[in-house]
């Protein structure tokens, strides 16, 4: 049983295109989130919902939007791709400030 | 705000050495600590956390790590790593606002 799972794994796309990640957590938790890590390594939080709240929004592009249906589903999409956006985004989940579960990453690759 | 500073980027250690991975914080508030391990191509796990009590906590597969107020400091320690523990490793710190802040991370090559 899969605790975080995000879909898809890998995605490659050309510029201008629009995409979504599906993420969705079976924990039960209250809080998700998305991260980005790009190439070196460096994982950024993005966004965080709790019980479908936005509560953290970081500078980001407005081209990406989060969507939450319920508490256990973390959607993001994706406007007018562009290269730099190439990198493996990580949903995760926690409950209140414990540690944050994540799933297995989907490798976006902007051609 | 808060921010974290992992000390080393690259850490290369041989097979059964022990190694010590360096994180220092910075926060005005009262914050969480946690050390996280990504292994090649997947997402990240939990190691260990430090939440309140023992500042000395242990964690999955040997490691353990120093909470230590007055420095700021959480080190990731082991005694003896093997070649499995060949990974990248994040410190992170988390207020009760619940933002989490990463590290750049640490790249751990174990040698034979």
């Amino acid at each position: 049983d899969t605790a975080v799972s995000q879909t898809p794994k890998y995605l490659v796309t050309q510029m201008g295109n629009d995409k979504s990640i599906k993420c969705e957590q079976n924990l039960g938790h209250d809080t998700m989130y998305w991260y980005k890590q790009d190439s070196k390594k460096f994982l950024k939080i993005m966004f965080s919902y709790n019980n479908k709240e936005l509560i953290i929004n970081e500078t980001v592009p407005n081209r990406f939007s989060p969507k939450s249906p319920d508490k256990a589903h973390l959607n993001l999409h994706i406007n007018s791709l562009e290269l730099g956006d190439s990198a493996v985004y990580f949903c995760a989940s926690s409950q209140d400030e414990t540690e944050a579960f994540f799933g297995q990453g989907t490798r976006l690759t902007v051609v | 705000a808060q921010s974290v500073t992992q000390l080393d980027s690259q850490v290369p250690v041989f097979e059964e050495a022990p190694v010590e991975l360096r994180c220092n914080y910075s926060s005005s508030v009262s914050v969480y600590l946690f050390w996280y391990v990504q292994y090649p191509n997947q997402g990240l796990q939990l190691l260990l956390k430090y939440l309140s009590g023992s500042t000395l906590v242990k964690g999955i597969n040997g490691f353990e790590a120093e909470f230590n107020k007055s420095q700021t400091s959480f080190h990731l320690r082991k005694p003896s790593v093997h070649i499995s523990d060949t990974a990248e490793y994040f410190c992170a710190v988390t207020t009760n606002a619940g933002k989490s802040t990463f590290g750049d991370g640490t790249t751990l090559t174990v040698k034979p």
